[in-house]
């Protein structure tokens, strides 16, 4: 069974600071992987969706990198600000088009 | 588009009470999901369907829990009868292909059983 696990679970960075979240996935038999984000009492918003053939994926101040071998994908945001601060979610797809996601990881960036 | 469509937002209903939510996917897309969000236990697929079929309904709880797609643009998710510990967001999500593209979520719907 797919477990998808997110460290650290809580993230507190001063404004400026880049920064790397982690995921990790124990059946490395994945399609694609996505990062979401998730404000307070909101849904989701697609942040980046990385294909299986993809070792990353940039958009503005994000890249994620996924590591298809060793069950690993990294999202780094360059330059903090206080708008980051959210959940971030990973998800991996299983190739029936299944989406398992991690515990998430509270981002707060200080001013 | 405009985007996937969940109603109600907001649910309070009484313990043994039928509720049903809704959910319209975008359109074209022909995988929905269903997902229940709680502090204890995050994100939790419930059921999800492929062309109206449901494909996998493993992590449906109980047999309190069902759900339908009688077309490509509206599915249900029904829980008869509610108990409090039904409480939670639940979260339509629609994506085209499976995993070829991104999963789109809705708003959710905040459910709360008293």
């Amino acid at each position: 069974k797919q477990e998808v696990t997110q460290i650290p679970a809580a993230l507190s960075v001063p404004e400026g600071e880049n920064l790397v979240l982690n995921c990790s996935f124990t059946d490395s038999a994945i399609y694609n992987l996505q990062w979401f984000r998730q404000d307070p009492g909101k849904g989701l918003t697609s942040l980046l969706l990385i294909q299986s053939s993809q070792r990353e994926q940039t958009s503005g101040r994000l890249n994620a990198s996924l590591d298809k071998s060793s069950g690993r994908s990294t999202l780094y945001i360059a330059a903090s600000q206080p708008g980051d601060s959210a959940t971030y979610l990973c998800a991996v797809y299983d190739n029936t088009g299944k989406l398992i996601f991690g515990q998430g990881t509270t981002l707060q960036v200080k001013p | 588009d405009a985007g996937v469509i969940q109603s109600p937002r907001h649910e309070v209903t009484e313990m043994g009470q039928e509720v049903t939510l809704r959910c319209k996917p975008i359109s074209g897309h022909d995988y929905l999901f269903w997902y229940r969000q709680t502090m204890m236990r995050g994100l939790e697929l419930l059921i999800y369907f492929n062309n109206n079929v449901p494909i996998d309904d493993s992590g449906m709880p109980e047999d309190r829990f069902s759900a339908k797609m009688p077309n490509a643009s509206f599915s249900t998710l029904k829980i008869q009868p509610s108990e409090p510990r039904d409480s939670a967001v639940y979260f339509c999500a629609s994506s085209f292909g499976g995993a070829v593209t991104e999963a789109f979520f809705g708003q959710g719907t905040r459910l709360t059983v008293v």
